[in-house]
């Protein structure tokens, strides 16, 4: 079962920003947080993952709350092109429980 | 570079043949995980292996089996298929099953059992 709480959708402006939140309250020690997004009838796309520390790379920001028990998934100005399911997935390292665990995300509309 | 790819793309089968789908990894990634995604339920997660070993499995029965070669390419075959079975089978890739790598998915193969 997934370990993460997503609303079910929602909306922003394009050029705007996009703040997804996530919810996993019942986070380990050792598990880290992904986030993946689907276009329609695409493959999963990988876009960020973190421990503790906010993250930043050239898709996204991932900011964590101290206590890891949420964490928001920022697309500073989203565009058309971003509207997408976004799956929040919390992952251990390695071993037999390292797999990807999808909930049914959220999803993301993009408008004009 | 070259990513997952994964063949067939699309493809029809009876109730009751089997069927056997291919994945090809990036170049120099030892891991390829299996997923299948209805609908109904979701993204789920079949089997990951990493140099030829199964390293995880999901819930699902023994008709869905798999396997990885030594060039990193996998094969999953699904015997006596069910129209249940019908879904987007997608594979992923990464270089190890660390937590520092991500997984980069190919465009899947739609499978429809009729």
């Amino acid at each position: 079962d997934a370990k993460t709480t997503q609303p079910t959708s929602m909306d922003c402006a394009e050029g705007r920003a996009a703040n997804l939140p996530c919810n996993h309250s019942t986070i380990s020690g050792n598990e880290y947080v992904y986030w993946y997004r689907q276009i329609h009838s695409q493959g999963p796309q990988y876009i960020i993952h973190g421990l503790k520390n906010n993250e930043t790379n050239e898709m996204a920001s991932l900011i964590i709350t101290e206590d890891r028990k949420s964490s928001t998934l920022i697309l500073p100005h989203a565009t058309l092109r971003d509207t997408a399911v976004y799956y929040c997935i919390v992952r251990v390292p390695a071993g037999a429980n390292s797999k990807l665990t999808f909930g049914k995300g959220i999803t993301l509309s993009v408008r004009p | 570079k070259a990513g997952v790819t994964q063949t067939p793309r699309y493809l029809i089968k009876t109730r009751g043949q089997q069927v056997t789908l291919s994945c090809s990894p990036i170049s120099g990634h030892r891991s390829v995980s299996w997923y299948q995604q209805t609908p109904g339920q979701g993204l789920q997660f079949l089997f990951e292996y990493f140099s030829e070993t199964q390293r995880n499995k999901g819930n699902f029965p023994g008709r869905f089996s798999g396997r990885q070669f030594s060039n990193s390419r996998s094969e999953m075959n699904v015997s006596t298929l069910e129209l249940g079975d019908s879904a987007l089978y997608l594979c992923a890739s990464s270089f190890t099953t660390a937590v520092n790598y991500g997984y980069t998915f190919g465009s899947g193969t739609r499978l429809t059992v009729v």
